[in-house]
């Protein structure tokens, strides 16, 4: 019972490297999220998906991008990596008829930009 | 626009005292409501959750919350803590006809064995 898979687990990043990190979900829920935990700042929401085949800007979009490649797969994009973006990411999925309106977190990525 | 107060942003307990952690949101009109835990390194697992009905909610491993709706509050309590329960909760909040939960900053708490 997978539910929400995020990989990588973990990853250290020079500053200006760009990386992918890869969500996926086995819930066939609609809507997609992501989510970076700060100390102190709890969750903000980067982007999200409502459905597949769309996307849209959450809280704190700045320098990201997402890709809804299918039902299953919501990935996050930095282009161009900052010490400022050093972060736990958290994927969710959730759907109104499937879960509820409850959403479910992955495992988490940490994310280190030195 | 919804927010989430927490308003105990640090608790700490002695092994078996009651808990009871504040969460108030300001949307008046319908609304899910939710508790999440995240214990150290882990990620967030529901622990209750509000829709209609009762509410009085009972969730796992003890942990109830009392939905005042006049209150515009959804408190967490657990009558006798237990050193497992150390871990950081979170309150969110779904406003009617969103999908996009608003969640509070997180409380931490600490029990002491």
């Amino acid at each position: 019972n997978a539910g929400v898979t995020q990989t990588p687990k973990f990853q250290v990043l020079k500053t200006g490297q760009s990386m992918t990190l890869q969500c996926a979900q086995d819930m066939n829920h609609n809507s997609m999220y992501w989510y970076r935990q700060d100390p102190g700042m709890g969750l903000r929401l980067i982007y999200y998906s409502a459905s597949e085949g769309t996307t849209d800007k959450g809280e704190v979009p700045n320098g990201y991008n997402v890709s809804r490649l299918n039902k299953r797969e919501f990935s996050l994009r930095l282009e161009s990596a900052a010490p400022s973006q050093t972060s736990v990411y958290f994927c969710a999925s959730g759907d109104s008829l499937l879960s509820g309106n409850t959403i479910y977190f992955g495992e988490g990525s940490w994310l280190t930009v030195v | 626009a919804q927010s989430v107060s927490q308003h105990n942003h640090h608790v700490i307990l002695s092994e078996a005292a009651s808990l009871e952690l504040g969460c108030n949101y300001s949307y008046g009109g319908t609304v899910n409501l939710f508790w999440y835990v995240q214990y150290p390194g882990q990620h967030l697992q529901l622990l209750l959750k509000y829709f209609s009905g009762d509410p009085l909610v009972k969730g796992i491993k003890g942990f109830e919350a009392e939905f005042i709706k006049s209150r515009f509050s959804f408190n967490l309590r657990k009558p006798s803590v237990q050193w497992s329960d150390t871990a950081e909760y979170f309150c969110a909040v779904l406003s009617g006809g969103s999908y996009i939960p608003t969640f509070g900053r997180g409380t931490s708490l600490i029990v002491h064995p």
